[in-house]
């Protein structure tokens, strides 16, 4: 069974400019979450999907960050413009969403580095 | 709201020395509790995970957790550890029911020497 797959696996931009990054999830799961991993920190939950509708993003930075589902499938998540303090790992996760458990999935992350 | 305390960011060990990596958790409710571990480059892996019942668990590499209610810890344990344990051990917690999500500790980094 193919995994969470991310890209780029690394990207540097300088502040102020606009980054993208991509996920596809596990086939037929329905719940796809973007977490950011700061250096020295767990991760926190940007964003939860579940199917194409945003279940959770009070953690969203939404004045510049943005991220769409469309079709309930693969994932984009921009940020707009980029700051410093943005560097970071940014994981993407799906899990089936059903039921009162089920396991989410990690994919191997975006290193993003704003120079 | 829920919180995880990783209280260690690093713990320096022995090769087949025994090892705990402690984890306590604040929750106003029920929650389930994970380990997930982290390699150099990699994503997060599920070590192991307590949803209910018996509340000792194992995963396949010998490594096991006990959550104890009370102390509201989910300490991770292994006898005897080997050079390829080294990495980054998290701890997570998440709410038993509707669509809740994983909140995570910092993480303690485990270092396996020879």
């Amino acid at each position: 069974e193919a995994g969470v797959a991310q890209s780029p696996r690394y990207k540097i931009i300088e502040k102020r400019q606009s980054v993208a990054f991509w996920c596809n999830p596990i086939s037929g799961h329905a719940t796809l979450y973007w977490y950011q991993q700061i250096l020295g920190q767990g991760p926190k939950l940007l964003i939860q999907f579940q199917n194409n509708g945003v279940v959770d993003d009070s953690q969203l930075p939404k004045d510049r960050f943005s991220a769409e589902r469309l079709k309930g499938v693969d994932s984009t998540l921009k940020i707009q413009p980029a700051k410093l303090e943005d560097s970071a790992v940014y994981l993407c996760a799906s899990s089936l969403g059903r039921g009162l458990y089920t396991e989410a999935f990690f994919g191997q992350g975006t290193r993003l580095t704003v120079v | 709201a829920q919180s995880v305390t990783q209280l260690d960011s690093q713990v320096p060990v022995f090769e087949e020395a025994p090892v705990e990596l402690r984890c306590n958790y604040s929750s106003s409710v029920s929650v389930y509790l994970f380990w997930y571990v982290q390699y150099p480059n990699q994503g997060l892996q599920l070590l192991l995970k307590y949803l209910s019942g018996s509340t000792l668990v194992e995963s396949i590499n010998g490594f096991e957790a006990e959550f104890n209610k009370s102390q509201t810890s989910f300490h991770l344990r292994k006898p005897s550890v080997h050079i390829s344990d080294t990495a980054e051990y998290f701890c997570a917690v998440r709410p038993n029911s509707g669509y809740s999500t994983l909140t995570f500790g910092k993480g303690t980094m485990l270092l396996v020497s020879p």
